[in-house]
């Protein structure tokens, strides 16, 4: 049982160029978040999302967009990449709300230089 | 949303006892008090939560005092792999949250051989 899958692990980008941070799940969890980590800090959330088409924003969703076109896929776009963005992000999904505590993948280390 | 005040660090020795405090003076009848853990190089893992009675599972103790203004966490046997980051956090199980998750810096613990 794979869990939340993440790719690519690591990654560097130039100001201005544009990626997709890929997320999967194989667990069919309905519920499935996108937070960044800034070194020595806590987790802030960017974007989640409830199910299949329905997406809202986080705490910090500036610079992001998302989309969920099935259950088991929740990809991150970065458009314009800006240093700001350097950060670890990491996917998670859940079974529903609340109480239903969350998976993680391994991350994403990206570098914006 | 109600905050958690937790530790900057604490230090234990291999095979020793391990209480992590937390501090949440406000909150509410409805959160529900989780913990997770972030190894080093790896997203947060889920140790454990509860409401009012003190919870045990094969990973941890969670200690809740009377009052549900705190709370520790208890490793009964400190191990070298347990040396991570550990978040305690609140969830509203009767809000509008979606089980998004607020991580502050957490404690960082150090397990010595």
């Amino acid at each position: 049982n794979a869990g939340v899958t993440q790719t690519p692990k690591f990654r560097i980008l130039k100001i201005g160029q544009s990626m997709t941070l890929q997320c999967t799940q194989d667990m069919n969890h309905n519920y499935m978040y996108w937070y960044r980590q800034d070194p020595g800090m806590g987790l802030k959330l960017i974007y989640y999302s409830v199910g299949a088409g329905i997406t809202d924003k986080g705490e910090v969703p500036n610079g992001y967009n998302v989309s969920r076109s099935t259950t088991e896929d929740f990809p991150l776009r970065l458009e314009l990449a800006a240093p700001s963005q350097t950060s670890v992000y990491f996917c998670a999904s859940s079974p529903g709300q609340g109480l239903s505590p969350l998976h993680f993948g391994n991350g994403t280390r990206l570098t914006v230089t | 949303d109600a905050k958690t005040t937790q530790p900057n660090s604490m230090e234990s020795n291999e095979e020793e006892p391990v209480h992590l405090p937390c501090n949440h003076s406000t909150i509410s009848g409805t959160d529900y008090i989780h913990w997770y853990r972030q190894l080093p190089s790896q997203g947060p893992e889920y140790v454990i939560h509860g409401l009012t009675s003190n919870v045990n599972n094969r990973m941890a103790s969670l200690a809740i005092a009377e009052d549900r203004k705190s709370s520790t966490l208890i490793l009964h046997r400190a191990t070298l792999r347990d040396a991570a980051v550990y978040y305690c956090i609140l969830i509203n199980a009767g809000g509008t949250s979606y089980g998004k998750l607020t991580f502050g810096q957490g404690t960082i613990l150090t397990v010595h051989p």
